[in-house]
């Protein structure tokens, strides 16, 4: 069965760096959603994508954080400068064309601000 | 804006037995998408049932089931012959009907199966 990919499983960064999370969504999705989940807590709404546009951000998605889907098969999240509480796992997913189709979500990456 | 509110932190099952896990949203759309998610230690999330508001018919998938009761705005989940790879966190979640419209989660459930 096609899977959403995430990459890599674990980032250390310190803390006033950028970094970028991977996703390579499963190919015929075309709605591309990034969450996150601090430890402990329940996930929250970051973005939503859809033909290469930005459809829906929540108040956590400020300037620090941008996406992309560079090269048609990948779709990342940037933080530009990370904040201790930027610490959190970071779930990709990905759902078809159609109202009725539920989001499959990737295994994750754990990022950790130093 | 939507809301989906679990109420149980934590709860725990025999090995064999039912657990009914509870869910009460808020929204005013008439029509919309409820889910359970599962995530166990490995913290992938798994998709384990859907319904759609329309449908009368509560949706099954083996041994998981749903109550639903739109006019409360309530959605539980029933586990029947708990397994022990049943242990997990739970997460109930909303979503219009929206082409590519958000997921609404609630704070989860944790799920303890006792051998």
């Amino acid at each position: 069965e096609p899977e959403v990919t995430q990459t890599p499983s674990h980032q250390v960064t310190q803390m006033g760096q950028e970094v970028i999370l991977r996703c390579v969504p499963i190919s015929n999705h075309l709605y591309f959603y990034w969450y996150r989940q601090i430890l402990g807590q329940k996930v929250e709404f970051l973005v939503s994508f859809y033909n290469n546009e930005i459809s829906e951000k929540s108040e956590i998605f400020d300037d620090q954080f941008s996406v992309e889907r560079p090269d048609g098969s990948n779709f990342t999240l940037k933080i530009r400068s990370t904040k201790l509480e930027d610490s959190a796992m970071y779930f990709c997913a990905s759902s078809e064309s159609g109202s009725n189709q539920p989001q499959h979500f990737g295994d994750g990456t754990r990022l950790s601000i130093l | 804006a939507q809301t989906v509110t679990q109420s149980q932190p934590e709860m725990s099952v025999q090995e064999a037995e039912t657990v009914t896990l509870s869910c009460t949203y808020d929204t005013s759309e008439s029509d919309y998408y409820l889910f359970w998610y599962k995530q166990p230690p490995s913290r992938q999330m798994i998709l384990v049932i859907r319904q759609e508001a329309y449908k009368q018919q509560n949706a099954t998938e083996n041994r998981f089931s749903v109550n639903f009761q739109k006019a409360a705005k309530s959605f539980s989940l029933k586990i029947s012959d708990s397994q022990l790879g049943d242990a997990a966190m739970y997460f109930c979640a909303y979503r219009r009907k929206s082409s590519g419209d958000k997921l609404t989660f609630g704070t989860g459930t944790r799920l303890a199966v006792r051998p």
